[in-house]
């Protein structure tokens, strides 16, 4: 069985300093990881995925995440943040093979002050 | 415009009272799958589909059903709604592998 931990319910910081957000999971087999982005009152879109390849990935609006696989984790990064990066980060597991199910973790808020 | 649209996108009902939600995508892609959001609870998967005629339960199939007729389309349907499946749905669509596009979203209240 698949699972999924965000190690921070909530992120404060202030604007123009680095975040990271922190995902770990845990799987039996091979899978495939994403960041999902959700403004208030919208869907969710992507903002990067690792499917294969190089473990640093980066993604829309200057974020990056680095797979760990012995460690088991999958954290967020931006260098410098602004406050329209206010809003609800997720990330996700889905399995490589077979039936693709998706695991997402239970989400962190990030908040962004001036 | 590549998108998945969701109907209704708000639905306030009672107790018992079937209803259908329907999700369409024009992307052609294989895979779809439906969510419920919950707070602190983040994104839990109800179903997925593979393709027209196979779907699979995720990890909160109890209350609900779906059905894959056609590729583009996707309801979930639940024929007994109780309280406890207010909350905030999405749908959502990929190819195999990849990143999912999701609905805007529909807010049910089962009162």
């Amino acid at each position: 069985a698949q699972s999924v931990t965000q190690l921070d319910s909530q992120v404060p910081v202030f604007e123009e300093a680095p975040v990271e957000l922190r995902c770990n999971y845990s799987s039996s087999v091979s899978v495939y990881l994403f960041w999902y982005v959700q403004y208030p009152n919208q869907g969710l879109q992507l903002l990067l995925k690792y499917l294969s390849g190089s473990t640093l990935v980066k993604g829309i609006n200057g974020f990056e995440a680095e797979f760990n696989k012995s460690q088991t984790s999958f954290h967020l990064r931006k260098p410098s943040v602004h406050i329209s990066d206010t809003a609800e980060y997720f990330c996700a597991v889905s399995e490589s093979t077979g039936g693709f199910k998706t695991i997402f973790g239970a989400g962190t808020r990030l908040f962004v002050k001036a | 415009e590549a998108q998945v649209t969701q109907n209704p996108r708000y639905l306030i009902t009672v107790t018992g009272k079937k209803l259908t939600v329907t999700c369409s995508q024009n992307m052609n892609h294989e895979y779809m799958s439906w969510y419920r959001q919950d707070p602190g609870l983040g994104l839990r998967q109800i179903y997925y589909s593979m393709n027209v005629e196979v779907t699979d339960k995720g990890d909160v199939p109890e209350g609900y059903k779906v059905s894959r007729k056609e590729k583009r389309n996707f309801p979930l349907i639940l024929e007994s709604p109780s309280p406890n499946q207010t909350s905030l749905y999405f749908c959502a669509s990929s190819l195999f592998g990849g990143e999912q596009f999701f609905g805007p979203g529909t807010r049910l209240t089962v009162l």
